[in-house]
């Protein structure tokens, strides 16, 4: 069964310490794996898409990693303005599959407070 | 680019009236939407995928009969919710990806659902 777990389910973190988020996943064959980011009340904000192992995304103070079974999400030097929680999501499927299948499967998130 | 609007944002209403909800995507087609639902401290659960000009695809244990889905045109979607219940009380969200598919989503901002 595919499943997505993320790790830990929540961070303090203070100011300026930094730290990684992790996202593991079981798959039959990754067409994508993606990182949102969700603030109270609200729905998720695109963050990232990776796709095969070895890659990396940056935005800002984020970066993103893949690896064949799992994903991190680097926080570096945090702001309090960071604090949400973050999910993570995989498709799966083979890309070279023209179809509609590999809904997104969600992870329960991790809920990041960055203390200043 | 790709942003989802959702409206109402929050809606209280009686037990045994019907809701709707609607999602709109402003800068781009969707051939597909996407409805999920979210209980705190919970996953993202898919509970349809919206076509246009077709029937909507519901996910198992999803009753199709009590949340009626509409995809009138290539940039909107409906969610109705009929004969409401204190249990269908919870965080609706809507999504689409510009690429069509199940791929890289972009979300709406949500409807928090109360039922009295």
């Amino acid at each position: 069964e595919d499943q997505v777990t993320q790790s830990p389910e929540a961070l303090r973190l203070q100011e300026g310490e930094s730290s990684s988020l992790n996202c593991s996943y079981t798959v039959s064959g990754l067409r994508g794996l993606f990182w949102y980011r969700q603030d109270p009340g609200k729905g998720p904000e695109f963050l990232f898409t990776l796709y095969s192992a070895g890659e990396e995304k940056e935005k800002e103070r984020l970066k993103a990693t893949l690896t064949k079974k799992e994903s991190f999400l680097h926080i570096t030097a945090p702001k309090p303005e960071d604090s949400a929680t973050y999910l993570c999501a995989v498709q799966a499927g083979s890309r070279d599959y023209g179809g509609s299948q590999g809904n997104l499967i969600f992870g329960k998130g991790t809920k990041l407070s960055v203390k200043p | 680019g790709a942003v989802v609007s959702q409206h109402p944002s929050w809606v209280i209403c009686k037990s045994g009236t019907s809701v709707k909800i609607e999602c709109r995507s402003l800068d781009f087609q969707a051939t597909t939407m996407f409805w999920y639902r979210q209980f705190p401290k919970q996953s993202l659960m898919l509970m349809a995928t919206s076509n246009e000009g077709s029937k909507a695809t519901y996910e198992q244990g999803v009753e199709k009969d009590k949340f009626l889905i509409n995809h009138a045109s290539l940039t909107l979607s409906t969610l109705t919710v009929t004969s409401a219940h204190p249990e269908d009380s919870s965080f609706y969200i809507c999504s689409a990806s510009p690429a069509g598919g199940p791929g890289e989503q972009f979300f709406g901002p949500g409807t928090r659902l109360t039922v009295l």
